[in-house]
């Protein structure tokens, strides 16, 4: 199984700043991930897939990179609204499996 | 716009059945672009994948192999919905349980139930 490790697992920052996100996987995924975004009692939102793609509706603040096992989501002038836990997760094997990173805490 | 409404038992006793419905507006559980998948969550163990349904001209399912053997995902097209049913529950699966859909490359999870507190408790 593919193991997700995320870093920081907390990052305090002022609004304006810019948020730098990291996952590494344990093996190549190519670039079956996601990045998800989670606010208290709510379902987590997709923000990210395939790696760099935004999903519909996400605003242009938030950017995703990397390919392989090193991965990242930036959030460029963050709003107080970001606040939340990022989640990454892949895709993997067959039949398919999908793995969850343990989550980044942003404070804004 | 899609929308994922979850119902179902929030308490269950340990070494029964867990159930529980996703009823979905939207789209329909039967459209063969889409995969529907169910994930929980707990402090322990996260974010957790345990399976999917989805119809490419016949219908599939794959399971997490964390619950395999006690796990059971259904379509009910008739009532465009689908149930998770886990067998013989332990206090480990306490958790938040969501639906969600996967659509495109399926690699991803586009949109979510609400998510429904299953607590397994005596």
């Amino acid at each position: 199984e593919v193991v997700l490790t995320q870093s920081p697992a907390t990052l305090s920052l002022s609004p304006g700043e810019r948020a730098n996100l990291s996952c590494r996987a344990s093996q190549s995924v190519y670039d079956y991930l996601a990045w998800y975004q989670q606010k208290p009692g709510q379902a987590p939102r997709l923000l990210i897939y395939d790696a760099s793609n935004r999903a519909p509706g996400i605003p242009a603040r938030f950017s995703g990179g990397g390919s392989g096992t090193d991965f990242t989501l930036t959030i460029s002038g963050l709003e107080p609204e970001d606040f939340g836990v990022y989640f990454c997760q892949q895709r993997s094997g067959w039949p398919p499996t999908w793995t969850f990173g343990q989550g980044t805490k942003v404070e804004v | 716009q899609v929308q994922l409404q979850q119902s179902g038992q929030g308490l269950v006793r340990p070494s029964q059945t867990l159930s529980l419905i996703c009823a979905i507006s939207g789209d329909t559980v039967s459209n063969d672009g889409t995969a529907w998948n169910w994930i929980r969550q707990s402090p322990s163990r996260g974010l957790e994948w345990l399976g999917r349904t989805y119809f490419r001209s016949k219908w599939f399912t794959e399971y997490a192999v964390s619950v395999k053997g006690r796990i059971s995902i259904n379509p009910d097209t008739s009532k465009n919905q689908m149930s998770l049913h886990l067998e013989s529950v332990t206090l480990d699966d306490t958790a938040v349980y969501y639906c969600a859909r996967a659509i495109g490359t399926y690699n991803s999870f586009d949109s979510w139930g609400q998510g429904t507190l299953v607590t397994v408790s005596s």
